[in-house]
């Protein structure tokens, strides 16, 4: 079966400080992947998305990048955090192939920028 | 025109009780998703649904995908007190990969 796993699960930063979150899934090969915002009580805003290897779109402009080194791995990063990136941030698969539209996500990860 | 407007934004109801909440759009989506999201974890899906017209049920709850493709519901029946939690819509519009999701629902009940 599938799984999804990102890391850490919390994070407690300073302003400028850089960023590096991690996404990896299992059981599953060319995966669509996803990174998600969700502010407090707010819903789900999207990132960045990667069909393949190298290849990332991103939805919004901002201070954070992404990447996607292998497969199945997918890392969130900024090299100088701002107070307002804090957020729980989801990373997210999705079948590659069939485009069945489901997406799966990990715990998320909770970011605290101070 | 790719957002999502999802109502109510939150219900206080009692054990018992049935739910209802949707999902709009001014665009076609060709997949709408349910998710539920406990406090401090990601969403977990609830049902995913296909086809413009379609009903699905999983167990207590029910959505159903509007026959515009623009809409989506989502109910549930005899709430209990673990439907706590955050319910999100989601929509894969038709012609692109990525997924839009609504703000949410804030479900509390009470027992």
């Amino acid at each position: 079966s599938q799984t999804i796993h990102q890391w850490p699960a919390t994070l407690v930063q300073p302003v400028g400080s850089p960023l590096s979150l991690e996404c990896t899934v299992e059981g599953t090969s060319n995966p669509n992947l996803y990174w998600y915002r969700q502010a407090a009580g707010r819903g789900l805003q999207l990132l960045f998305y990667s069909v393949g290897i190298g290849q990332i779109s991103s939805e919004v402009p901002q201070n954070l990048s992404a990447s996607r080194p292998q497969d199945r791995q997918f890392i969130l990063s900024s090299k100088k955090l701002l107070l307002s990136d804090s957020g729980f941030y989801l990373c997210a698969w999705s079948d590659g192939w069939e485009s069945t539209g489901e997406l799966f996500f990990g715990e998320g990860s909770r970011l605290t920028v101070l | 025109g790719q957002q999502l407007n999802q109502s109510p934004q939150s219900m206080f109801i009692q054990e018992g009780e049935d739910v209802s909440m949707n999902c709009t759009s001014s665009s076609i989506f060709n997949t709408w998703l349910w998710y539920k999201q406990d406090p401090g974890e990601g969403p977990v899906l609830l049902i995913a649904l296909y086809k413009a017209g379609e009903l699905t049920s999983n167990g207590r709850l029910t959505a159903q995908f509007g026959i515009t493709r623009k809409d989506s519901f989502l109910n549930i029946s005899a709430s209990i007190p673990s439907d706590v939690g955050i319910y999100f819509c989601a929509g894969r519009l038709y012609n692109n990969n990525d997924m839009r999701f609504g703000a949410g629902t804030r479900l509390t009940v009470k027992p």
